[in-house]
């Protein structure tokens, strides 16, 4: 069965602090794997996206790795910001085409100042 | 370029009625997702079309769940009869042409409340 795991499910940090979010997935056959944010009451906005053969790509002060043989990725985040303060959901896309989208539940990231 | 657009923001409707969900793409996006997210789980697949055919429609519930995209530009969701457990939110998604970037771009979605 695909399936994407997060953890923690919510997390507390101080602004200005860094910390990691965990993405455990049993997708097949795996296309690529993305992370989003999603802030209250708005839609998901993709963060990154990286196929097989990508091991870390990053956008400003989010770092995502993945490790395709153990099936695991992760999203740094860098330096805190209130504004971080979202649901971060961890997306695997399964089959060629890639559009078939198997999401997590997310982790709630919540930044105090 | 404007985003994904969804309409209503909210809907609350009695067990038995109906109620019909809009979404409007990005202009240009031939593919058309529907998800839905009920509480306390993840976001779900629905259906996806590729301009105003049905491509996959292999996560729609049950038959009360009707999706149309006529002319291949905005799509409604239409849920009759509606029942308790369909209560969620509900996010539209669009993505351009095959062989271009297939990075889905989400609507704000539309949150459903049967009672």
């Amino acid at each position: 069965k695909n399936q994407v795991e997060q953890s923690p499910q919510s997390l507390i940090i101080l602004e200005g602090k860094n910390c990691t979010l965990q993405c455990n997935y049993t997708v097949s056959p795996f296309s690529n794997l993305r992370w989003y944010k999603q802030d209250t009451g708005r839609g998901p906005v993709s963060l990154t996206i990286m196929t097989f053969s990508e091991n870390t790509k990053s956008n400003g002060r989010y770092t995502a790795t993945l490790d395709a043989d153990t099936k695991q990725s992760s999203l740094h985040i860098t330096a805190s910001q209130l504004s971080d303060s979202a649901s971060y959901i961890c997306v695997v896309s399964a089959g060629q085409a890639g559009t078939a989208l198997i999401f997590g539940k997310g982790t709630t990231l919540s930044v105090s100042s | 370029e404007a985003g994904v657009t969804q309409f209503p923001s909210h809907s609350v409707i009695e067990k038995g009625q109906t109620v019909t969900l809009r979404c409007d793409p990005i202009s240009g996006h031939d593919n058309l997702y529907w998800y839905r997210r009920v509480m306390g789980k993840e976001i779900k697949f629905l259906l996806h079309f590729v301009k105003e055919s049905k491509q996959d429609e292999s996560g729609m519930p049950n038959n009360r769940f009707l999706a149309e995209r006529t002319g291949g530009t905005y799509s409604t969701l239409k849920v009759q009869p509606a029942e308790l457990e369909d209560s969620g939110v509900y996010f539209c998604a669009s993505s351009r042409p095959a062989g271009t970037s297939n990075e889905q771009f989400f609507g704000p979605g539309t949150r459903l409340t049967v009672l």
